[in-house]
């Protein structure tokens, strides 16, 4: 069966500085893999997914993650934090293609909190 | 594009009563609906899956008689909460997915359901 393990439920930075988020995950398949973004008391919005092809995916707010097999890893990245990117972070593996659609498995969540 | 919509954002509501949330996707014909629940500070967990015209399939624990859903067009899915007591108080979440392998849900916005 699929899992996702994010390590650090709570990660700070400053702004300006390095965002890492780590996703690490488990499938005994092929993964499609995703990270979505969580602001207050919102939905998920979709950051940016790896399905097939090139490992490093680049998603919306200048937000990238690769694709690891090797690793099993998946890791989320921003060279330089903004204040807005303030927000709870999921990331997320398809656990499979039954029945034709997808059923996503979530990580916990790593809260990201950037300081001026 | 990908707009997924949820009425009502917040409600609060005596304990047993029933409280109906629907699920709309704007701008496309969702094939598959979900329907997530979160507690406070942690993950989504799923509870139940639904195809247009046909019958939700729900997950491991959750009460079908005490959630029902209803996915009677592309575009609409409903959950209702039946005889709602206050440990049903939580964020419900919808996500909406045009089907296929390698399709992605989109998320609403959330609903926060208080019962007293």
């Amino acid at each position: 069966a699929q899992s996702v393990t994010q390590l650090g439920s709570h990660v700070s930075v400053s702004e300006g500085a390095l965002v890492l988020l780590r996703c690490n995950y488990s499938s005994s398949v092929p993964p499609y893999l995703f990270w979505y973004v969580q602001y207050p008391n919102q939905g998920l919005q979709l950051l940016l997914k790896y399905t097939t092809g090139a490992t490093l995916v680049k998603g919306i707010n200048g937000f990238e993650a690769e694709f690891k097999k090797s690793e099993t890893s998946f890791h989320l990245t921003k060279p330089s934090a903004h204040m807005s990117d303030a927000a709870e972070y999921f990331c997320a593996v398809r656990e499979g293609f039954s029945g034709g659609y997808n059923k996503l498995i979530f990580g916990a969540g790593t809260r990201l909190a950037v300081h001026p | 594009g990908a707009v997924v919509s949820q009425h009502p954002s917040r409600v609060i509501c005596k304990s047993g009563t029933s409280v109906k949330i629907e699920c709309r996707s704007l701008d496309f014909q969702a094939t598959t609906m979900f329907w997530y629940r979160q507690f406070p500070k942690q993950s989504l967990m799923l509870m139940a899956t639904s195809n247009e015209g046909s019958k939700a399939t729900y997950e491991q624990g959750v009460e079908k008689d005490k959630f029902l859903i209803n996915h009677a067009s592309l575009t609409l899915s409903t959950l209702t909460v039946t005889s709602a007591h206050p440990e049903d108080s939580s964020f419900y979440i919808c996500s909406a997915s045009q089907g296929g392998d390698t399709d992605t849900q989109y998320f609403g916005p959330g609903t926060r359901l208080t019962v007293l």
